[in-house]
C-alpha cells in the first residue's frame, strides 16, 4: 500500500490564484480530513468527510474548499489563494471515525502565496 | 474542549528512557488520549492512545494516572531517531465531530 499520498509537495501561488492540493489513500479509509501547520501553532482541522459524499467544516475552512466523490480521493480546492494561507497542507485518513483509529498522515505541501 | 500542556522542550540520552509528560485535566470521561510524533518536515505518525488503562505497543508505552489528568509516553530505549516533536492530544466531539486539538508539543532531543 502507498498509504497517503499527496501531490504536489511543493508549490509557489500568486494571490488570487487558484489550485487543488491533491489527496488519495489506498487503504479504503472511511475517514479523511486536512490540516495547515504553521510556525508556532499546532496543527489546525480545515475540513474533513467521514465518507464519500459527506464533507464537513472545521477549525478554519474559510479561503477553502473540498469535495469526497470517491472514497479514495479528498481534494482541498483554494479558490482566490491569499499570503494567509502559505502554510504547509497535511491529508490524513483513518478505517472510521471512531476514538480508536490512529490517523494516517501524507507527506505534506508546502504552499507559498506571493 | 478538553486541553492538552506540554513541556516545550526535553532532553534525552541515546539509550536511556524517555518519559514525556502531558497535562490534560480537563479531559471528560469519555475522551481518549492519543500521543502522535513528527520527525522534521514529515507528516506527523501515530504512536500509541489509551483511554483509562495503560497501554504499551512495539512502539512506546501510555501511562496515565487513575485520576486521568494527566499521563506519560514512555520511548524505553531512546535512539537518535526518536528525536521528533510529540504531540499530546485529546480527543474532542461527539458524533460526526472528529476533531483533535493539537497543540504545539515536546520538542524531544535524543542526545549521543
Amino acid at each position: 500500500n502507498a498509504g497517503v499520498t499527496q501531490t504536489p509537495k511543493f508549490q509557489v501561488l500568486k494571490t488570487g490564484q487558484s489550485m487543488t492540493l491533491q489527496c488519495a489513500q489506498d487503504m479504503n479509509h472511511e475517514y479523511m480530513s486536512w490540516y495547515r501547520q504553521d510556525p508556532g501553532m499546532g496543527l489546525r482541522l480545515i475540513h474533513y468527510s467521514v465518507g464519500a459524499g459527506i464533507t464537513d467544516q472545521g477549525e478554519v475552512p474559510n479561503g477553502y474548499n473540498v469535495s469526497r466523490s470517491t472514497t479514495e480521493d479528498f481534494p482541498l480546492r483554494l479558490l482566490s489563494a491569499a499570503p494567509s494561507q502559505t502554510s504547509v497542507y497535511f491529508c490524513a485518513s483513518s478505517l472510521t471515525s471512531g476514538p480508536y483509529n490512529e490517523q494516517f498522515f501524507g507527506p505534506g505541501t508546502r504552499l507559498t502565496v506571493l | 474542549d478538553a486541553k492538552t500542556t506540554q513541556p516545550t522542550s526535553m532532553d534525552c540520552a541515546e539509550g536511556r528512557a524517555a518519559n514525556l509528560p502531558c497535562n490534560h485535566s480537563t479531559i471528560s470521561g469519555n475522551e481518549y488520549v492519543y500521543w502522535y510524533r513528527q520527525i522534521h518536515s514529515q507528516g506527523p505518525q501515530y504512536i500509541i492512545h489509551g483511554l483509562k488503562n495503560n497501554e504499551t505497543n512495539e512502539m512506546a508505552s501510555l501511562i496515565i494516572t487513575e485520576d486521568r489528568k494527566s499521563s506519560t509516553l514512555i520511548l524505553p530505549h531512546a535512539t537518535l531517531r526518536d528525536t521528533a516533536v510529540y504531540y499530546c492530544i485529546v480527543r474532542s466531539g461527539a458524533g460526526n465531530n472528529r476533531k483533535l486539538i493539537w497543540g504545539l508539543g515536546t520538542s524531544l532531543a535524543v542526545n549521543p
